[in-house]
């Protein structure tokens, strides 16, 4: 059963617009959540990680926010590049170490075109 | 930055023969990884380790066996390859400690065909 879902399945938008891309899971416990960027044909690289309830974390472009009550995660893109077509991966892990598992979703394919 | 390596980029196998998929880093970090992603599905893993001379199974094993002889090198062997486990395969090694500091570093993957 697939306990990391996430929407759309693909997206395209116009460079320059904004985009958000969406998390829900069902893993626990959820001790932390990560977004990676997986350009094509290339490793995933991680963009931000949030830990506690209601975190929110920005990195540059991105940003990101999770609700642990509903157990829900988005990824905001402000004023996207082509650079920024790729794949974006919720990964959900469920200790606090390197000991627990890593529940990955399938990700959303993002389409940025001039 | 870290630096994970994978050999070779694409692989193509006949059914029935053995595979071996090496990965390498050279950060001396202590846990390693193999993941298999297939269109539609999030990466599952197959094989950890926590050091050289470790390996422990992942969600699905079967079919595969790993090797970390040393801190730098973990290899996924496929002993009788089936098209099933035609892929992407990628390795990614962490250091274990404080999720907010604690990273993952992925290789570039291997695509593997079983013809």
């Amino acid at each position: 059963k697939t306990q990391v879902e996430q929407s759309p399945q693909s997206l395209v938008v116009r460079q320059g617009e904004n985009c958000v891309l969406q998390c829900n899971y069902s893993v626990t416990p959820d001790n932390h959540l990560r977004w990676f960027k997986q350009d094509t044909g290339k490793g995933l690289v991680s963009l931000t990680v949030l830990v506690h309830e209601n975190d929110k974390t920005s990195n540059g472009r991105y940003s990101a926010t999770l609700d642990k009550d509903a157990k829900h995660s988005t990824l905001h893109i402000t004023a996207t590049l082509l650079d920024d077509t790729a794949t974006y991966i919720c990964v959900v892990g469920d200790r606090g170490s390197a000991l627990g598992r890593l529940h990955f979703g399938a990700g959303t394919q993002l389409i940025v075109i001039p | 930055e870290a630096a994970v390596t994978q050999s070779p980029r694409n692989k193509v196998a006949v059914t029935g023969g053995k595979v071996t998929l090496s990965c390498n880093q050279t950060n001396n970090h202590n846990n390693m990884y193999w993941y298999r992603q297939d269109t539609g599905h999030g990466l599952r893993l197959i094989h950890y380790s926590y050091g050289a001379g470790s390996t422990e199974k992942g969600d699905i094993p079967d079919g595969y066996k790993a090797s970390r002889p040393s801190q730098e090198n973990f290899s996924l062997i496929l002993e009788l390859a089936t098209p099933s486990q035609t892929s992407v395969y990628f390795c990614a090694s962490g250091v274990p400690g404080e999720i907010s500091n604690e990273r993952l570093f992925f290789g570039h993957g291997t695509k593997l065909s079983v013809l």
